[in-house]
């Protein structure tokens, strides 16, 4: 079965840095795109950045880039997204999400979310 | 950046009924389109891909259509565990943007 399991979230000032951390199990990590998507509070989704099974590929949202930086270890089935220079309206929950095989943003599983409150 | 435009926002329906949601792209993004479903506190759920392919293990009920610019995902006849609110997200360039929700309430 898979699963994915975030965790890192929590309450930061503005101008802040936070790590968040995705673990992965049920599946062969290192042959997934894996994505970043979140949402904030009574609001819609929004996908935040992705990167490739190999991590040659990434992308960003333009609210985001330069300000986050999507990472991930093969070799310890995890995906990261450190944060920094943290905004209010940076505030939501963020899932954690695997690729359908061969896509890079088929958003086939997802975690349950960790949730980033922004606030001083 | 590709915009995605859902209609309607919301809607109400009653079980048993035949449900249909748009979305649009502000440019033509082929087939790469994909469909969500997001109830409160859970994981999103994939239900179609590129269009038209039902997910393994998504209800028969849902289908989906469209190519360029125009989609509609279909339920036939809605049950209850289907009332949530459904996305719509491009996966044809980054930013890979969703659309902003449909919310399927009960009538």
């Amino acid at each position: 079965e898979v699963q994915l399991v975030e965790s890192g979230g929590g309450l930061v000032q503005p101008g802040g840095s936070l790590r968040l951390s995705c673990a992965a199990s049920g599946f062969t990590f290192s042959f997934h795109s894996m994505n970043w998507v979140r949402q904030a509070p009574g609001k819609g989704l929004e996908w935040v950045s992705s990167i490739t099974s190999s991590g040659g590929t990434i992308h960003y949202a333009d609210s985001v880039k330069g300000r986050f930086t999507i990472s991930r270890d093969n070799a310890k089935n995890s995906l990261f997204l450190q944060m920094n220079s943290l905004r209010d309206d940076d505030t939501a929950l963020y899932y954690c999400a695997k690729a359908q095989t061969y896509t890079e943003t088929t958003l086939q599983h997802w975690g349950r979310g960790t949730l980033v409150i922004v606030s001083s | 950046d590709i915009q995605m435009t859902q209609s309607p926002s919301s809607l109400s329906a009653s079980v048993g009924d035949r449900v249909t949601i748009t979305c649009r792209a502000s440019q033509s993004i082929s087939t790469f389109l994909n469909w969500y479903q997001h109830k409160p506190g859970t994981a999103p759920k994939l239900l179609i891909y590129v269009a038209s392919s039902l997910e393994s293990g998504v209800p028969s009920r849902f289908s989906g259509s469209g190519s360029g610019t125009d989609f509609t995902l279909t339920i036939s006849s809605l049950q209850a565990e289907d009332f949530a609110t459904y996305y719509c997200q491009q996966s044809y360039k980054s930013p890979y943007t969703f659309g902003q929700g449909t919310k399927l309430a009960i009538k």
